[in-house]
Order: structure tokens, then sequence, then C-alpha cells
């Protein structure tokens, strides 16, 4: 099973909006509504920002928004702020056998 | 407050086994609401999930690592455990033990991780 894809790193300036992709397949971001995004700062535990594609664990700055069109989720960022700089990681769960897939990984830069 | 913690060596030597332990408190692995996992995490790489276990004992395993990993759980001291046999350098990492929230009897997130403990494999 392969990773999902995500773009290497993903920049923007304070206050912008980025969007942050990963790409599957239809065996696994297509499949179930259960992909989820985590933020992880360096040297530290990955952190769920989103859940069942679209929902925001309480506590979340509604500023991350997800959403998933066919075999492709997306992780929005509003209003970009300094504390957003991190690493951002899809998975998606891909059903008996295979579990659950991650993505590559995104580096976030606030410029 | 939900809290993971894991436990076990920081070191081990290629070929034995890996034992890691993950204690939970502020909830109880016997919740039918959720699953307990383990993941790891290779120096500047991503994420890997390894292995699952759920309240009634059922198990489940990453294929590619299935023939070496055993999830297990002991409910009375609200704790679960992962063994990795066989290891090489290739399992360097740092570990996660972490809550996966079940929906209609899917895990469907790790919504609750602990700290990570690097476990490095070196003679």
């Amino acid at each position: 099973q392969s990773a999902l894809t995500q773009p290497a790193s993903v920049s923007g300036s304070p206050g912008q909006s980025i969007t942050i992709s990963c790409t599957g397949t239809s065996s696994d971001v297509g499949s179930y509504n259960f992909v989820s995004w985590y933020q992880q700062h360096p040297s530290k535990a990955p952190k769920l920002m989103i859940y069942e594609d679209r929902k925001r664990p309480s506590g979340v700055s509604d500023r991350f928004s997800g959403s998933k069109s066919g075999n492709t989720a997306s992780l929005t960022i509003s209003g970009l702020q300094a504390e957003d700089e991190a690493d951002y990681y899809c998975c998606a769960y891909a059903g008996s056998g295979i579990f659950y897939v991650f993505g590559t990984g995104t580096k976030v830069t606030v410029l | 407050q939900l809290q993971l913690q894991e436990s076990g060596p920081g070191l081990v030597k290629p070929s034995e086994t890996l034992s890691l332990t993950c204690t939970v408190s502020g909830d109880s692995i016997s919740s039918s609401s959720y699953y307990w996992g383990w993941l790891r995490q290779p120096p500047g790489k991503g994420l890997e999930w390894i292995a699952s276990i759920y309240y009634s004992g059922s198990t489940y395993y990453n294929a590619s690592l299935r023939s070496r990993v055993t999830i297990s759980q002991d409910t009375s001291r609200n704790e679960f455990s992962l063994d990795l046999r066989s290891v090489a350098a290739a399992d360097t990492a740092v570990y996660y033990c972490a809550r996966i929230h079940s929906v209609h009897g899917y895990g469907d997130s790790f919504d609750c991780w602990g700290q990570g403990t690097l476990v490095t494999v070196s003679s």
C-alpha cells in the first residue's frame, strides 16, 4: 500500500490562506469518510486537527477546515499564523487488511 | 484528562525484541468507544501505523509488520503493549501509543497521542 501523496512544502504569509492536498485512491481516501489530519511541531507528538474528512475536534481553531473530492482530501488553514508553522500529515482508513495509510507529510512555512 | 505514556528501553540490539508499554490514565481501555494503537516515526520521516487493539481483545496489524508484531492489553493495569521481534536498524524510530476514535465500529482517527519514545536499534 503506497503512502498518500502530499506536497513536500507549502508556504504563506501571515493572514493568508493555504491549502494542503492529500491524494490517494478509491481504496483509501475515496472509499470511506475517514480522512484525518495531524499537525506536528518539531520533536512533539502529532495532534489531531480534522477527522471524518471535515470535522474539527473540540479545541481546534476554526481556521482549520477539511474537505474531500473523490480521491483527494484537502486541509485549508485560513488566517495563517506563526504558530501554524509545522508538519502536517493526512491519514485515511483503508478498510480491513490495510487499515491506515498516512500521507508523505507537508512542511508549512509562515513567511 | 486523558494521558498516554509510553515506557520501555531506549536501546535494543539487532535481532532482539522491542517491548513497549502504554499506560493510560483518564480513560479506560475497556471502553467500547475506542481502539488503542501503536505508531512509529523514523527520524526525519513520516508516520506509520503498526497495530491496534479493541476492548474485546481483537487485534489488527500492519501487513508489512504482521509477522513480527504482537499487541496485547492488560485491562487490570489499564495498559496495552507492543512486542516487535527480530528488530533491525530500520526499526529505529520514535514509537507513539494513541487512542483511536471509533465510529460505527471503525477506528477513524488517532485523537490522543502519547509523547513518544525513541527506540534505537544498535549493537
